[in-house]
């Protein structure tokens, strides 16, 4: 069956340092979104990217999305206490798939 | 305020009990959604609804039952056939085309004791 993949499973960083999760699909995606979940709390939505290649940035955050459509990444620059959380990617193709997500946790 | 209402927040039950988790939304969706969550894991979808009167089994639904008999409304019944029904439910909707968005509730803490 379809499966979403993400790496690595936990992450802990000192607060100021980068953080990248990684997101890889069994299959073609025809789009990829980002969700983030504090901890006690319901996944919110981050950002929808479509094109292959695409690459979007907010803020600190930057999302991209890989050439075949099958993998995507987001990085965290400068992490702070507030980004602690669980990131997930969810990819669709006739449906909806949630990745496995990443638990961050920042230390001050 | 428009969103999804989700209750009750906590639930204790005992073993061989059924008990229905609420969801409700005024976004006007068309698209609503059940998934389940693990501590420490990922989501993993139960049941999922595209219209009213009609839904499709998700990845975990066996011991699991839905409705949807309103737009607004999807209720999740955990039956007693649920083997290991702990865990914390999501309820989420989408307004039902593939470049979607999905809202989620605050989440329902089931607990079996």
């Amino acid at each position: 069956g379809q499966q979403v993949m993400q790496i690595p499973q936990y992450q802990h960083v000192q607060e100021g340092e980068d953080f990248t999760t990684y997101c890889n699909s069994s299959t073609t995606l025809s789009n990829i979104q980002w969700y983030k979940q504090r901890p006690g709390g319901h996944p919110v939505f981050l950002i929808q990217l479509v094109k292959s290649g695409e690459v979007k940035k907010q803020k600190r955050l930057t999302f991209q999305f890989g050439e075949a459509k099958k993998n995507s990444s987001l990085h965290i620059t400068a992490t702070q206490t507030t980004d602690v959380g669980t990131y997930f990617c969810a990819g669709h193709t006739d449906k909806l798939i949630f990745g496995t997500g990443t638990r961050l946790q920042v230390f001050p | 305020d428009g969103g999804i209402t989700q209750s009750p927040k906590y639930l204790f039950r005992k073993e061989g009990q059924n008990v229905t988790l609420s969801c409700e939304q005024n976004l006007n969706h068309d698209a609503m959604y059940w998934y389940r969550q693990d501590p420490g894991q990922g989501l993993r979808l139960i049941y999922y609804s595209q219209i009213v009167n009609d839904f499709q089994k998700g990845d975990i639904a066996e011991g699991y039952s839905v409705s949807r008999e309103k737009k607004e409304s999807f209720p999740l019944t955990v039956t007693s056939a649920q083997k290991n029904p702990t865990a914390f439910y999501l309820c989420a909707s989408s307004k039902g085309d593939s470049l979607d968005t999905i809202y989620f509730g605050e989440g329902s803490w089931l607990t079996v004791v």
